[in-house]
């Protein structure tokens, strides 16, 4: 039982490159959310899923699409990388619902040159 | 979103009980209240949810007065492994909002 598996794990982009970052979980969980954590800072959401079809903006959407591709997986988009985009990505799943605990990958750190 | 209110940084030390106050004043009537623990890079672990009242589960207990408007995570007996930053959320549960939490340091 995987959990939630994000990939890569590890990316350098140089700035106007664009690239997807992947997240699937395995535990049939409705939610799926994206987040950004900046050095000694806390987290801040992307975007979210409540529900497989559904997406929601976050506290800092700009910058992000996301694709809710099936229930299982929940991708994040940078079009076009700044090095403010710079930081280490978490993607997570919960049941949803009333239910708030969320289950989190191992998280994405990107550098933005 | 109702705003929280965690102080920066506590320390304890090994053994003692450790309570960390979480302030939400604008807590809305369908709000939870959540707490996670994060390592240093690792992403968050949840640690307890309550609505009301109190809730223990087995590694802490959460104390929610009647008017909701603050929370306290209660740790019992921490150890060096309990060194971490704790984040209080509270809000909708579709959205899973972080504040910047506090880090506690466990002391020998």
């Amino acid at each position: 039982n995987a959990g939630v598996t994000q990939t890569p794990k590890f990316q350098v982009l140089k700035t106007g490159q664009s690239m997807t970052l992947q997240c699937a979980q395995d535990m049939n969980h409705n939610s799926m959310y994206w987040y950004r954590q900046d050095p000694g800072m806390g987290l801040r959401l992307i975007y979210y899923s409540a529900s497989e079809g559904t997406t929601d903006k976050g506290e800092v959407p700009n910058g992000y699409n996301v694709s809710r591709l099936n229930k299982r997986e929940f991708s994040l988009r940078l079009e076009s990388a700044a090095p403010s985009q710079t930081s280490v990505y978490f993607c997570a799943s919960s049941e949803g619902g009333t239910n708030t605990e969320a289950f989190f990958g191992q998280g994405t750190r990107l550098t933005v040159v | 979103l109702a705003k929280t209110t965690q102080p920066i940084s506590m320390d304890s030390y090994e053994g003692q009980e450790v309570n960390i106050t979480c302030s939400h004043n604008n807590i809305a009537t369908n709000d939870y209240i959540t707490w996670y623990q994060q390592f240093p890079s690792q992403g968050p672990r949840f640690i307890i949810q309550g609505y009301k009242t109190k809730v223990t589960n087995e590694v802490a207990s959460l104390f929610i007065p009647a008017d909701r408007k603050s929370s306290t995570l209660s740790l019992p007996r921490v150890s060096l492994s309990d060194t971490a930053v704790y984040y209080c959320l509270v809000g909708d549960p579709r959205q899973l909002t972080f504040g910047s939490g506090t880090q506690l340091t466990v002391l020998p």
